[in-house]
């Protein structure tokens, strides 16, 4: 069974531009999850989607938005980047939302992100 | 609310000897408690979890953890390093309860001296 796969893995991006990052998740899984990771602040979450619809959201500005598909792959967007935004973004998914259940995430390797 | 203490961000060890990787949390819920190990340029794997059945918890690559919850704790273990564990370890609580996501610790690295 293919893994969460996140495409591309490295981007390189230079301040004011827009990035939009991808994520197929484990065949089966309808939640799929983003989070930040920088060595400052560590593991942040971002947001959640489940059939297609944002059920749960971190303290992020609203340049940070994501959606998701029929198919429950799911896209993230950050716009107007800014230097702080450089980090490794991993998406994760799991059989159901999360706190309808005890079920791991599972997470793909991640973008990193650099920004210049 | 609800909130994770990795009480260790450097744990150094020499290759062959026990691993103690150290973990508090707190939460007005019964929580589901996870470990997850990072390799260098790679997402989060999961080691194990623990979700209100047994205290004691194997996990993969021979690491276990002990909920007790009279100490808040969720301690990693591992009997005998290996080089290959060098690695990130997060601790992380989930709560089955309204809006609140995934809790990480900030992460403990692991480094194994041959």
């Amino acid at each position: 069974k293919a893994g969460v796969t996140q495409t591309p893995r490295y981007l390189i991006k230079t301040r004011g531009q827009q990035v939009t990052l991808s994520c197929s998740p484990i065949s089966g899984h309808r939640s799929v999850s983003w989070y930040q990771q920088t060595p400052g602040q560590g593991l942040q979450f971002l947001f959640e989607y489940f059939s297609e619809t944002q059920r749960n959201k971190g303290n992020f500005p609203g340049r940070f938005s994501g959606r998701q598909f029929s198919n429950s792959r799911s896209e993230m967007n950050v716009s107007t980047l800014e230097l702080g935004d450089s980090a490794l973004y991993l998406c994760a998914s799991s059989l159901y939302l999360h706190r309808y259940s005890n079920q791991p995430q599972h997470f793909g390797d991640g973008t990193r992100l650099s920004i210049l | 609310a609800q909130s994770v203490t990795q009480l260790d961000s450097h744990v150094s060890v020499s290759e062959g000897t026990p691993v103690l990787l150290r973990c508090n949390y707190s939460s007005s819920y019964s929580p589901s408690l996870f470990w997850y190990v990072q390799h260098p340029n790679k997402g989060l794997q999961l080691l194990l979890k623990y979700t209100s059945a047994a205290t004691l918890v194997k996990g993969i690559n021979g690491f276990e953890a002990e909920f007790k919850k009279s100490e808040t704790s969720f301690h990693l273990t591992k009997p005998s390093a290996h080089m290959s564990d060098a690695a990130e370890y997060f601790c992380v609580v989930s709560v089955d309860s309204g809006n609140t996501p995934l809790v990480f610790g900030k992460g403990t690295r692991l480094s194994v001296i041959a």
